[in-house]
């Protein structure tokens, strides 16, 4: 079955950049919205922003233009960056699959990142 | 953006009650709210879809109703495995946004 994998590094300095990796495993990246949530340590959810196959993306606004998502189809991949990050983006982040209207099927254990002064 | 409140944000039962979760929406999102169940360690895992659709391999003692602003996500005969946080989250508006979260505890 389809599984996802997220990948990065653990510790990222305050204002340097944060990027992440979703490796598909099991299924073609092809046809789905796949996207990226945070959860910060006792906070709720937030999503991220999604990418399509076709590179169309969707983001959260209260990200303030900081993030940019990108695929890899040749690897089964898709990535993400944020931009000047401080203390308020150490979470846990989760890539997840979105199936139409239909909700996130399919997530990654997550990857914890904080973020150091 | 849609706000998602849920209530309560604790649950204390135990093996074999029944559970109730309730999520207001702060405006219609018909029937797209979506139910989650997270454990420490694990993936996310979708309960409900689509407001009332059981996900394949989910346990039919999970059910979800509603529509519009008011849904609830109840768990029959409640398991040791249920013991979890649950979130419910609307796909009908961008951004996707959830509720801040119940936790059921023993």
């Amino acid at each position: 079955q389809v599984q996802l994998q997220e990948s990065g590094p653990g510790l990222v300095r305050s204002s340097e950049t944060l990027s992440l990796t979703c490796t598909v495993s099991g299924g073609s990246i092809g046809g789905f919205y796949w996207n990226w949530v945070r959860q910060p340590p006792g906070r709720p959810l937030e999503w991220l922003g999604f990418i399509y196959k076709t590179g169309s993306t969707n983001y959260n606004p209260s990200l303030k233009g900081r993030v940019t998502m990108s695929l890899d189809m040749s690897k089964n991949q898709f990535s993400l960056t944020m931009r000047s990050v401080t203390g308020v983006d150490t979470a846990l982040y989760y890539c997840t699959r979105e199936v139409g209207d239909d909700g996130f099927d399919i997530w990654g254990r997550g990857t914890m990142v904080t973020v150091s002064s | 953006d849609v706000q998602m409140t849920q209530s309560p944000s604790f649950l204390s039962a135990s093996v074999g009650d029944r559970v109730s979760i309730t999520c207001r929406a702060s405006q219609t999102v018909e029937t797209y709210l979506n139910w989650y169940q997270l454990k420490p360690g694990k993936a996310p895992r979708l309960l409900i879809y689509a407001a009332s659709s059981l996900q394949s391999g989910v346990p039919s003692r999970f059910s979800g109703s509603g529509s519009g602003t008011y849904f609830t996500l109840t768990i029959n005969s409640l398991q040791p495995e249920d013991f979890a946080t649950y979130y419910c989250q609307q796909g009908f508006a961008s951004p996707r946004t959830f509720g801040q979260g119940t936790k059921v505890d023993i």
